[in-house]
């Protein structure tokens, strides 16, 4: 079974570019959350995927982020315009339910860097 | 809110030592306990999980338990190889979103 995949792996772009991040998760998984490490800070959590409804959104830094799960399958994270202190890890996680005693699983993430 | 705090690094310590990694938390309710392990040029993989107090994870030779009491999940191993040199990340789930420590680098000479 596929794990979660993501991608680009790596992505470099100007300040006020716009980048597209996206997420493949475990098939069958409900649950999509996106979470970003900046700066070597903790991982933070930015928002979570009901099928294709936002359950949670509280952790969006600003609404230069948007994400879409169109159809409850894929999701892609875009930045625009994008600003140095957006660099950092993007990660994506799935998981088949909400519960908090589910594992949720990691996608390899993507490093942007933001010049 | 929640947290989750967990000692800086990096640790280092050579092959078969023992480890301890200390991590404590701040939750409202019954959160679950998760420790993740980041390998060079690898994304978060699950390492062990416990889902109530008392409860012990382990996997590969690592295990924590759950402390209501002292609110820890300390991560031990017994025996440490060189191939356990990694970030490890203490996390918390208590809703839906994980909360996680600033993550624990460990390395592990021959």
């Amino acid at each position: 079974e596929a794990g979660v995949t993501q991608f680009p792996s790596h992505s470099v772009i100007e300040k006020g570019q716009t980048v597209t991040l996206r997420c493949d998760p475990i098939s069958g998984h409900d649950n999509l959350y996106w979470y970003r490490r900046v700066m070597g800070k903790e991982i933070k959590f930015l928002l979570h995927f009901v099928k294709e409804s936002k359950q949670d959104e509280s952790g969006m830094p600003n609404n230069r982020f948007l994400a879409e799960r169109t159809g409850g399958t894929y999701s892609t994270l875009k930045v625009q315009p994008a600003e140095l202190e957006d660099s950092g890890v993007y990660f994506c996680a799935s998981s088949a339910t909400a519960a908090r005693t589910d594992t949720q699983y990691f996608g390899p993430g993507t490093r942007l860097t933001v010049l | 809110g929640n947290s989750v705090t967990q000692m800086e690094g990096p640790v280092t310590l050579s092959e078969e030592a023992f480890l301890t990694i200390n991590c404590t938390y701040t939750a409202t309710g019954y959160p679950s306990l998760f420790w993740y392990v980041q390998y060079p040029g690898e994304g978060l993989q699950l390492l062990l999980k416990a889902t109530k107090a008392d409860d012990k994870g382990s996997n590969k030779g690592f295990e924590a338990t759950y402390r209501k009491e002292t609110t820890s999940f300390h991560l031990e191993k017994g025996s440490v190889q060189v191939s356990d040199s990694a970030v490890y990340f203490c996390a918390l789930n208590a809703g839906n979103m994980l909360t996680f420590g600033g993550g624990t680098r460990l390395m592990v000479k021959p």
